[in-house]
């Protein structure tokens, strides 16, 4: 059964740094990975897709990895900002169309 | 377009009543997804149709609860009786299979409390 991990589960920082959220996965066999982004009250945004036989997108300040051999991802934030603030969610695609997600990132950018 | 649409967004119910969650794909979806966060389980996977169909459900957490799709724009999800270990907050999600490569989106969400 595929196992989906973050670390860390909260994380604080001042504005203007960059950081690292981390994701792993116990079974390589996916499709794709994705990066989701969620809002208290708000359902979840798409920010990045890796596909399997991709090692990285990006998209503004953000850039996501992908390892599939090691079961790696990392989410890259470039120059942080207080609206960056959100819970940051790691998914896998398994089988065609299945979802697992991890349990989360809370992410907190004081001013 | 509007986006997935989910009714109600709050719920508040005594156990053993019944609930009905709704959901309006994006329209020109053709694969819809029902799923449940709580903070012991995160976000999981309860089932999803494919053109009106249900593919998987197997991750149903028992008899209680159901989910029927009448048409391409419409599905539902009924708990009954409700328990208070059903409080969560349940999200709808559509996709197009001809679109972007697997992207899911994400209704509001609605926040279920049982009592």
């Amino acid at each position: 059964k595929q196992e989906v991990t973050q670390i860390p589960a909260a994380l604080s920082v001042p504005e203007g740094e960059n950081l690292v959220l981390n994701c792993s996965f116990t079974d390589s066999a996916i499709y794709n990975l994705q990066w989701f982004r969620q809002d208290p009250g708000k359902g979840l945004t798409s920010l990045l897709l890796i596909q399997s036989s991709q090692r990285e997108q990006t998209s503004g300040r953000l850039n996501a990895s992908l390892d599939k051999s090691s079961g790696r991802s990392t989410l890259y934030i470039a120059a942080s900002q207080p609206g960056d603030s959100a819970t940051y969610l790691c998914a896998v695609l398994q089988g065609a169309q299945k979802l697992v997600f991890g349990q989360g990132t809370r992410l907190t950018i004081n001013p | 377009d509007a986006g997935v649409i989910q009714s109600p967004r709050h719920e508040v119910t005594e156990m053993g009543q019944e609930v009905t969650l709704r959901c309006k794909p994006i329209s020109g979806h053709n694969s819809l997804f029902w799923y449940r966060q709580t903070m012991m389980r995160g976000l999981e996977l309860l089932i999803y149709f494919n053109n009106n169909v249900p593919i998987d459900d197997s991750g149903m957490p028992e008899d209680r609860f159901s989910a029927k799709m009448p048409n391409a724009s419409f599905s539902t999800l009924k708990i009954q009786p409700s328990e208070p270990r059903d409080s969560a907050v349940y999200f709808c999600a559509s996709r197009d299979a001809g679109g972007p490569p697997d992207t899911q989106y994400f209704g509001p969400g609605t926040r279920l409390t049982v009592l």
